[in-house]
């Protein structure tokens, strides 16, 4: 069983057009994460998501919007996509992560075109 | 700030070889600090945790001690296979905040 799975694995699309990635953990944790990594590998944050809520947002352009219908699932929609959104995005869940640690998905290759 | 600062790579050893990958972190609160690993094409695991000053943390044969007083959780592994090859990233949470910070990743590489 995949603990933190996200949906599509790869995704190519062209500039302009609106995309959603989806994720969801069985791990019962209350808290999940989008992650950006560059292509230098770098890892931001965007957001996270306690029991549904929104705890924290970082600096992203609000053509991403995060929406999580319940504390398993948090998807990432993108509007209106850019070149520069290409990337890979992680998904993440914890529960108490600093005793705990954080579980990441296994990522979603976003090539915009 | 919260940062972490990473040594850059690549890192290429021969097998068998010492590895230690330097990691710091400004000393902001008291966070708890983790290396996690990502191997070609996959996601990041968690490779190994602190959580207070002077912790060692330890998986599979790597090891990092939680040092207070030089603000570093430097990675290292006696003897390094082939198959440790990835790239490495150091990472922290401040408390109050629940969210991961990470270092700039280091690439090993481990020859035959």
């Amino acid at each position: 069983d995949t603990a933190v799975s996200q949906t599509p694995k790869y995704l190519v699309t062209q500039m302009g057009n609106d995309k959603s990635i989806k994720c969801e953990q069985n791990l019962g944790h209350d808290t999940m994460y989008w992650y950006k990594q560059d292509s230098k590998k770098f890892l931001k944050i965007m957001f996270s998501y306690n029991n549904k809520e929104l705890i924290i947002n970082e600096t992203v352009p609000n053509r991403f919007s995060p929406k999580s219908p319940d504390k398993a699932h948090l998807n990432l929609h993108i509007n209106s996509l850019e070149l520069g959104d290409s990337a890979v995005y992680f998904c993440a869940s914890s529960q108490d992560g600093r005793r705990n640690g954080y579980t990441f998905g296994s990522g979603t290759r976003l090539t915009v075109v | 700030g919260n940062s972490v600062t990473q040594m850059e790579g690549p890192v290429t050893l021969s097998e068998e070889a010492f590895l230690t990958i330097n990691c710091t972190y400004t000393a902001t609160g008291y966070p708890s600090l983790f290396w996690y690993v990502q191997y070609p094409g996959e996601g990041l695991q968690l490779l190994l945790k602190a959580t207070k000053a002077d912790d060692k943390g330890s998986n599979k044969g790597f090891e990092a001690t939680y040092r207070k007083e030089t603000t570093s959780f430097h990675l290292e592994k006696g003897s390094v296979q082939v198959s440790d090859s990835a790239v490495y990233f150091c990472a922290r949470e401040n408390p109050g905040r629940r969210a991961l910070t990470f270092g700039s990743g280091t690439r090993l590489q481990v020859q035959p």
